[in-house]
């Protein structure tokens, strides 16, 4: 079954960086999967495809700040300089044969 | 770009039931697949189900098979996401979100998202 495994919360101090996690599922080390952040009270947003490799590709308008990375199973978000505006939700997604499945999503603090 | 603009906000008795529109402007509507995605209040994003509107063809998650039904009307460039039976556990912020990739409907990543509709059942 294709589950996607994401740490309830992260904190991190302005102008920091943090690191969020996301977790394939056993048998399932080689699919893509994509993030996508909440600030609160808005819709999400799509930030980047990340594929097994580690290669990304951003959303429109997306900024250097963020990037992304993987590890066998595991796939990264990076967020460096952290600004104020960068406290949300953020959640993995990724999709199999006219699927797709959604983390439990990372509610990150800035400090 | 494209941008998704949904229905408003809505509160329905239980038992009822709620239709929530996502009109699509500024891109191709009919090739790309659109997603409805549930977020129950305070908890995470769950995938429903999908269209791809130039083909028909209609994916669901199993939770959501028969109670929900999504239709596209091309010449609007309008989705929609009907709910029937509605109880409270249905209360949640409702988003479409299109797929990336065109001739896909939930097997790819979504961009972009719709602003959300908050649905509310209750007596």
């Amino acid at each position: 079954q294709l589950v996607l495994t994401q740490s309830p919360s992260a904190s991190a101090s302005l102008g920091a960086s943090v690191k969020l996690t996301c977790t394939l599922s056993s048998g399932h080390s080689s699919y893509a999967i994509a993030w996508h952040q909440q600030q609160p009270e808005k819709g999400p947003r799509y930030l980047m495809k990340l594929n097994s490799d580690g290669s990304h590709s951003k959303g429109d308008g997306i900024p250097d700040r963020f990037s992304g990375s993987s590890s066998g199973a595991e796939r990264y978000l990076t967020i460096s300089s952290l600004q104020s505006e960068d406290e949300a939700d953020y959640y993995c997604q990724t999709w199999g044969t006219g699927y797709s499945v959604f983390g439990g999503g990372t509610k990150l603090t800035v400090l | 770009q494209v941008q998704l603009v949904q229905s408003g906000a809505e509160v329905k008795k239980p038992g009822s039931s709620m239709k929530v529109s996502c009109k699509a402007s500024g891109g191709t509507f009919s090739t790309h697949g659109i997603s409805w995605v549930r977020q129950a209040p305070g908890q995470g994003l769950e995938w429903m189900g999908g269209i791809i509107p130039l083909l028909g063809k209609v994916n669901f998650a199993q939770k959501f098979q028969g109670r929900v039904a999504i239709s596209a009307d091309k010449s609007t460039s309008t989705a929609y996401m009907e709910v029937s039976s509605l109880r409270s556990e249905d209360t949640g912020v409702y988003y479409c979100a299109r797929s990336a990739v065109a001739g896909t409907s939930g097997s790819v990543w979504f961009d972009p998202w719709g602003q959300g509709t908050l649905v509310t059942v209750s007596s």
